[in-house]
């Protein structure tokens, strides 16, 4: 069975400090994980995914992310945040074989502070 | 080449109306997605059709149907509605049904009363 969980359900920062959001995972495959990014109002959109390539991922507007199968866990950063990056952010799991299934972990509201 | 659209953003339904969200995609993909999210929920899956000819149903599906009209377009529909379904709908298509990145549409606000 799969399942994610976004340990934070909200983080704030300040602008220019660095941003952490936590995101651990179960998968009984060898999963596929995602982050996704939602603005107030719109649809999401995909800021990076790991396929078993290299395990640290860049994505777009200085979002990086690094699997570590070790820890069950694949957190995203960024050196230093931006009033733009205030959003909801989604990690999502999906197995490379068994299923076909997005798995979506409940969420993170990232606030920015000026 | 506009993505995934959605039709219509908003709508309010009394209880028991019925309606159909439509969907369509040009990308060429052959899956595609419902999703419902509510808050502190994360997103849900509805219904997926895998590829055209093929529908079958995800992690909440009761109360709604779903047609893939083509390879395009694929529907959803709320026979009648409930409270329950108020929610912000979300479609989604991949190339592939998987651990494929989906791409998801604008989402359409319902809310029932």
């Amino acid at each position: 069975a799969q399942s994610v969980t976004q340990l934070d359900s909200h983080v704030s920062v300040s602008e220019g400090t660095p941003v952490l959001l936590r995101c651990n995972y179960s998968s009984s495959y060898s999963p596929s994980l995602f982050w996704y990014v939602q603005h107030p109002n719109k649809g999401l959109q995909l800021l990076l995914k790991y396929t078993s390539a290299a395990t640290l991922v860049k994505g777009i507007n200085g979002f990086e992310a690094e699997f570590k199968k070790s820890e069950t866990s694949f957190h995203l950063t960024k050196p230093s945040a931006h009033m733009s990056d205030a959003a909801e952010y989604f990690c999502v799991v999906s197995a490379t074989s068994g299923t076909y299934k997005y798995i979506f972990g409940t969420g993170t509201r990232l606030k920015v502070l000026a | 080449n506009a993505g995934v659209t959605q039709t219509p953003k908003f709508q309010v339904l009394k209880t028991g109306q019925s309606m159909t969200l439509q969907c369509a995609q040009d990308m060429n993909h052959n899956s595609m997605y419902w999703y419902r999210q509510d808050p502190g929920m994360g997103l849900r899956l509805i219904y997926y059709s895998a590829s055209e000819g093929t529908t079958d149903k995800g992690e909440v599906p009761n109360g709604y149907n779903v047609s893939r009209l083509n390879k395009r377009e694929f529907s959803l529909r709320l026979e009648s509605a409930a409270p329950s379904q108020t929610s912000v709908y979300f479609c989604a298509s991949s190339s592939v049904a998987g651990a494929d990145t989906q791409y998801f549409g604008p989402g359409t606000r319902l809310t029932v009363l």
